[in-house]
């Protein structure tokens, strides 16, 4: 079945440090969606990637879907302690007609 | 999200112990989800369904029951419950391929 790999598991930083999370995908994707879960909290949607190459800002964040559609990752420049939480990105493949998520990459943002 | 609801927000239970977890959505969504996350661990799918009436396995079903008579509701239970089902259970909606909405989550403690 579809597996979608997710690294680090955990990245500690300092505070202004920039964070990056990346996501591979053992089948093609039809997109990639990313998720934030703040502690206690629920996942909350970020994105969605859907185009080849696609690159796409909010503001510290930056997003990017691989060429093949198989990999994508999550850019964090000057990390806050706004930032703390799990990422989760999750992979839409068009036979399994269902996402598959990462474990996610836990960021904790040291003051 | 103000559109789709759990219940309880957290339980106690004995091992053995039959128990429901509710998930209503407003949306109308086609498809709605059960996921289970243990401490320190990422999002485990344990069913999920395209449409009313229509209900699939996902990674992690065993010991779980879903039904979906209505669009709009997504029951999961556990028909005897046991310690290592003790999780939090996120319930989300969406439409095919579209970005999945969570609700708050149930945290379940099987003692």
């Amino acid at each position: 079945g579809q597996q979608v790999m997710q690294i680090p598991q955990y990245q500690h930083v300092q505070e202004g440090e920039d964070f990056t999370t990346y996501c591979n995908s053992s089948t093609t994707l039809s997109n990639i969606q990313w998720y934030k879960q703040r502690p206690g909290g629920h996942p909350v949607f970020l994105i969605q990637l859907v185009k080849s190459g696609e690159v796409k800002k909010q503001k510290r964040l930056t997003f990017q879907f691989g060429e093949a559609k198989k990999n994508s990752s999550l850019h964090i420049t000057a990390t806050q302690t706004t930032d703390v939480g799990t990422y989760f990105c999750a992979g839409f493949n068009t036979n399994a007609g269902k996402s598959t998520f990462g474990d996610g990459t836990t960021l904790t943002v040291k003051p | 999200d103000a559109g789709i609801t759990q219940s309880p927000r957290y339980k106690i239970t004995e091992t053995g112990r039959q128990v429901t977890l509710m998930c209503h959505q407003t949306w109308s969504h086609s498809y709605m989800f059960w996921y289970r996350q243990d401490l320190g661990h990422g999002l485990r799918l344990i069913y999920y369904s395209a449409a009313a009436d229509i209900t699939d396995k996902g990674e992690v079903p065993d010991g779980y029951v879903v039904s979906r008579s209505k669009t709009e509701n997504f029951p999961l239970t556990l028909e005897s419950a046991t310690r290592s089902q003790t999780s939090v259970y996120f319930c989300a909606s969406s439409e095919r391929s579209s970005p999945l909405h969570f609700g708050n989550g149930t945290r379940l403690t099987v003692t």
